[in-house]
């Protein structure tokens, strides 16, 4: 299986100041399509999680423009511009080159 | 718009079945493979089950092999997860998802809560 790796597992941030995440995989994710799979995930306190980003850096629909992803082959980045209040939560990268792992999910919060 | 409704859920002894369902709206269902995961309390995500938009292929993760069948009705939109044998281990809130394009998963119901215990 492939091993996802987030890192800060905890983020404290100001608001409107930016927050960075990283995820590792333990081994490429690039598939034989050519295409990475790898998306992020939001999921607010309480609520299902939902897709901000899929293959690597296309925002889904109605996902605000200060979410942004980057990355290949195992490191991967998810950046938030300016955190808002709405962006408490937790965020898990997954991967779906080869069937479906997540991260551990790194918590973000405000100072 | 599209909507995942999800119904089953609740207390269940170990050894004992459950039986989930999510009713699907807003899209042609039988356009999408779907997928079940779930979040043991206070923890991460966990793949659990995917069927094939035409119900050709499922696979299942280690865990739920050999206990769970997922399971649609493609002329009633609805996906199933049928849960036989369960375990303490299993306890945790369970959503269904679509599986969108470029391996997106796109919409997510809204979680159903299983809990065995004795």
């Amino acid at each position: 299986d492939i091993v996802m790796t987030q890192t800060p597992l905890s983020s404290p941030v100001t608001l409107g100041q930016p927050a960075s995440i990283s995820c590792r995989s333990s081994q490429s994710l690039v598939h034989s399509d050519g295409n990475t799979y790898l998306n992020w995930l939001q999921q607010r306190p309480g609520q299902p999680p939902r897709l901000l980003i899929y293959k690597v850096s296309n925002r889904f629909s109605g996902v605000p423009d200060r979410f942004s992803g980057s990355g290949a082959g195992t490191d991967f980045t998810l950046k938030i511009s300016r955190v808002e209040a709405e962006d408490v939560g937790v965020y898990y990268c997954m991967q779906a080159t080869q069937q479906w792992t997540f991260g551990q999910g790194t918590r973000v919060e405000i100072k | 718009q599209v909507q995942l409704v999800q119904s089953g859920g609740g207390v269940v002894q170990p050894g004992r079945s459950l039986r989930l369902s999510c009713a699907a709206s807003g899209f042609t269902f039988s356009d999408n493979g779907m997928h079940w995961v779930r979040q043991a309390p206070g923890k991460g995500l966990e793949w659990v089950a995917v069927i094939w938009y035409d119900g050709s292929n499922k696979y299942y993760a280690d865990s739920v092999k050999g206990r769970f069948t997922i399971s649609r009705d493609n002329s009633k939109n609805t996906l199933s997860l049928q849960m036989n044998s369960l375990r303490v281990e299993d306890t945790a809130v369970y959503y269904c998802v679509r599986w969108g394009p470029d391996r997106s998963w796109d919409y997510w119901g809204q979680g159903t809560l299983v809990t065995v215990s004795s």
